[in-house]
C-alpha cells in the first residue's frame, strides 16, 4: 500500500480536461514537501512532467499543470490527446517514521 | 548530454548475489544524487535508496533497508545496487535515476533504461 494515494484509473475523451489526485498526509505533502509527477508509457522509463509542485521541465507542454493544497496535490491535463494515454505517478517525501522518498500507486489514464 | 546507462538483464536462482551498475556521463558525477527505483511486473514505482557520490552518503527506504546495498565508484562515474542473497520477490525492473536538484527527494529528470532482474530456480 502506497503512502501517497492515487485513483487507479481515470478516463476522458479527446480534447477534455482530466485531473489526477495524489493524497498524502501531514508528514508528507502536508508538511510542505514538494510533489513531482511522472508519465510512464509501457516498456519505458518514467518521464518527469511536473517538478516542485507546479513547474514544467523544458519540452513539457503547458497542457500539463500541477497544484497542491493541504495534504493533496493534483495533476491536470487539458486538451486530452491519444498520446496522453499512459500511467501517471506522483512522488514526494515522507518524514515519518524515518524519512523516505515515496511514490503514489499510479493512475492509468485512458483516452476514450 | 546526460546519460545513465545500466547493465544488462540478469537471470539468477534464489540465494545468489548480484551487483547491477549504472554508468553516468554528461555531468559531474559527484555533484548529484543517484537513486534506485524498483518496478515489479505490472506494478508501480518503489523508491529503493539513494547515494550522493560526493561524500558517499546513502539513504534507504525502510522497506529496503538491510536488503540491498547502494554504492558508487567515482573513478568511473558508476553507481551500483547489490544483493547478497536474492529472493524470488526481488524479480523486477530496477531503474537508476538522477534527481535534478540538491536534495535526494528532488524530481528526477534523468533515468536509466532499466535492468530486468529475474530470480528463478
Amino acid at each position: 500500500q502506497s503512502v501517497l494515494t492515487q485513483p487507479p484509473s481515470v478516463s476522458g475523451a479527446p480534447g477534455q480536461r482530466v485531473t489526477i489526485s495524489c493524497t498524502g498526509s501531514s508528514s508528507s505533502i502536508g508538511a510542505g514537501y514538494d510533489v513531482h509527477w511522472y508519465k510512464q508509457l509501457p516498456g519505458t522509463a518514467p518521464k518527469l512532467l511536473i517538478y516542485d509542485d507546479n513547474n514544467r521541465p523544458s519540452g513539457v507542454p503547458d497542457r500539463f499543470s500541477g497544484s497542491k493544497s493541504g495534504t493533496s496535490a493534483s495533476l491536470a491535463i487539458t486538451g486530452l490527446q491519444a498520446a496522453d494515454e499512459a500511467d501517471y505517478y506522483c512522488q514526494s517525501y515522507d518524514r515519518s517514521p524515518s524519512g523516505s522518498v515515496v511514490f503514489g500507486g499510479g493512475t492509468k489514464l485512458t483516452v476514450l | 548530454e546526460v546519460q545513465l546507462v545500466q547493465s544488462g538483464a540478469e537471470i539468477l536462482p534464489p540465494g545468489e548475489s548480484l551487483k547491477i551498475s549504472c554508468k553516468a556521463s554528461g555531468y559531474i558525477f559527484t555533484n548529484y544524487w543517484i537513486a534506485w527505483v524498483r518496478q515489479k511486473p505490472g506494478k508501480g514505482l518503489e523508491w529503493v535508496g539513494v547515494i550522493y557520490p560526493g561524500d558517499s552518503e546513502t539513504k534507504y527506504s525502510p522497506s529496503f533497508q538491510g536488503q540491498v546495498t547502494v554504492s558508487a565508484d567515482n573513478s568511473i562515474s558508476t553507481a551500483y545496487l547489490q544483493w547478497s542473497a536474492l529472493k524470488a520477490s526481488d524479480t523486477a525492473i530496477y531503474y537508476c535515476a538522477r534527481p535534478r536538484g540538491g536534495s535526494s527527494w528532488s524530481g528526477i529528470d534523468y533515468w536509466g533504461q532499466g535492468t530486468l532482474v529475474t530470480v528463478s530456480s
